[in-house]
């Protein structure tokens, strides 16, 4: 069964610092690799995906893929209150059409 | 903006009861998904759908049928609710699993 798992499983940062999350997934013929951000009460909407080895940039928010070492990091520059949230990673690419989730990670950034 | 609705948004049901819960996209999407929720599991996958009239098992179908009778409408059904079913449930939608996924605003189900 493919695996996806995250770590921290929560995470607290200064205000204006840098929060990094990570995640590892066992299928290297996954295809993308997304993040979610989930607030209290709400679904999980998409921040930012990767498909090719390397980082990709948007706004505060850097991912990095290492597809040899099946491991996928996100990093937000100058964290805000409002970033606080829960963080999930997503990987598909194994049977047609399955995404699979990891248990997620709780960011808190402290004013 | 693509939109998914989910019903009801919260159900109280009784131990070997039957619940079904409804979603629907105007998004024009082929792929649709039913998640679970529970503290410290993150989101896994129950069902999953590609194509109107046909649904895939996900991680944890067990106890859980899944009706995709059209593109929009994706339904989960419990025929027999059990206690360890007490979770929220997500429907989500995607044109392609290298596209966004859509996420309706979930469903709390209690099961007593």
């Amino acid at each position: 069964q493919e695996k996806v798992q995250q770590s921290p499983e929560s995470l607290i940062v200064p205000e204006g610092a840098m929060s990094s999350l990570n995640c590892t997934f066992s299928n290297s013929a996954s295809q993308s690799i997304w993040w979610y951000q989930q607030h209290p009460g709400k679904g999980p909407e998409a921040l930012i995906s990767i498909f090719s080895n390397g980082n990709k940039k948007e706004g505060r928010l850097t991912v990095y893929l290492n597809r040899a070492s099946l491991h996928v990091s996100l990093h937000i520059r100058d964290s805000q209150p409002s970033d606080s949230a829960v963080y999930l990673c997503a990987v598909s690419g194994y049977n047609q059409g399955k995404l699979i989730f990891g248990q997620g990670t709780k960011l808190s950034i402290k004013p | 903006e693509a939109a998914v609705t989910q019903s009801p948004r919260s159900k109280v049901a009784v131990t070997g009861g039957k619940v079904t819960l409804s979603c629907h996209q105007t998004n024009n999407h082929d792929y649709m998904y039913w998640y679970r929720q529970d503290t410290g599991h993150g989101l896994r996958l129950i069902h999953y759908s590609y194509v109107a009239d046909s649904t895939e098992k996900g991680d944890i179908p067990d106890g859980y049928k899944a009706s995709r009778p059209s593109q929009e409408n994706f339904s989960l059904i419990l025929e027999l609710a059990s206690l360890s079913q007490t979770a929220v449930y997500f429907c989500a939608s995607t044109a392609g699993t290298e596209n966004t996924l859509y996420f309706g605003a979930g469903t709390r189900l209690s099961v007593l």
